[in-house]
């Protein structure tokens, strides 16, 4: 129980243009996701927390407009990287809380996105 | 906010010995010790927790220790395999809402056959 799917695995794509990265609890209602970057052999960098129909909360430093989440259902949110440049390239990673109550999080396999 | 200091970066043990991996938080109100192992290039995948009402919980080769008053929690694992090699991190977090979690740096953990 409690998987987390990501998509797609592996992305590259060209200056100025916007990618979208889903995120989907396959077994599992999250009414709660959050969104990480993770650059090489660094921690886990946490972006913004995704709540199910309400605005998502971003960290400091973590530009909205160009990280835009959608969390539009209880099992899937979506991160598009707008406008992406070069040092937008990295690892993200999403994870999913299992429902109200709980606290585990459980990570997608992440997304290692690529900007030439 | 919180912030989570952890050590050591690099560990390196022979197979069969035990390694230790110490973390630090700062906010008296956290109450959620996660820890998670990462296989390069793969997610984090979560081994083990603890929450402030124990002081130790166990899971096989795997034993979390808490010290609520010195506000540090440490990961211990025995009889290490290579399997065991990996990333290992903490992470604290208040359980309440939807708080997140605060990672540590990360530990890079080696079994030497």
């Amino acid at each position: 129980g409690a998987v987390v799917s990501q998509h797609p695995s592996r992305v590259i794509c060209k200056s100025g243009t916007s990618v979208k990265i889903e995120c989907r609890s396959l077994d599992f209602q999250a009414t709660t996701m959050f969104w990480y970057r993770q650059f090489p052999k660094q921690s886990l960098m946490l972006m913004a927390t995704s709540n199910e129909g309400s605005k998502a909360t971003y960290e400091q430093g973590v530009e909205k407009d160009k990280f835009l989440i959608n969390h539009a259902s209880l099992t899937l949110s979506t991160l598009t990287v707008t406008s992406a440049h070069p040092e937008d390239s990295s690892f993200y990673i999403c994870s999913a809380r299992p429902g109200t109550g709980a606290i585990e999080q459980y990570f997608g396999p992440g997304t290692r996105l690529t900007v030439t | 906010g919180e912030n989570v200091e952890q050590h050591p970066s690099t560990l390196s043990v022979q197979e069969g010995d035990s390694a230790v991996i110490k973390c630090t938080y700062s906010d008296s109100a956290s109450n959620y010790f996660p820890w998670y192992k990462q296989e390069l290039g793969k997610r984090p995948q979560l081994i083990i927790d603890i929450r402030s009402n124990v002081g130790e919980k166990k899971d096989q080769r795997i034993a979390v220790t808490l010290n609520k008053t010195a506000k540090h929690f440490s990961l211990h694992i025995t009889e290490t395999q290579p399997e065991d090699s990996a990333v290992y991190f903490c992470a604290a977090s208040i359980d309440f809402g939807n708080e997140k979690l605060t990672f540590g740096t990360g530990t890079r953990l080696t079994i030497i056959p």
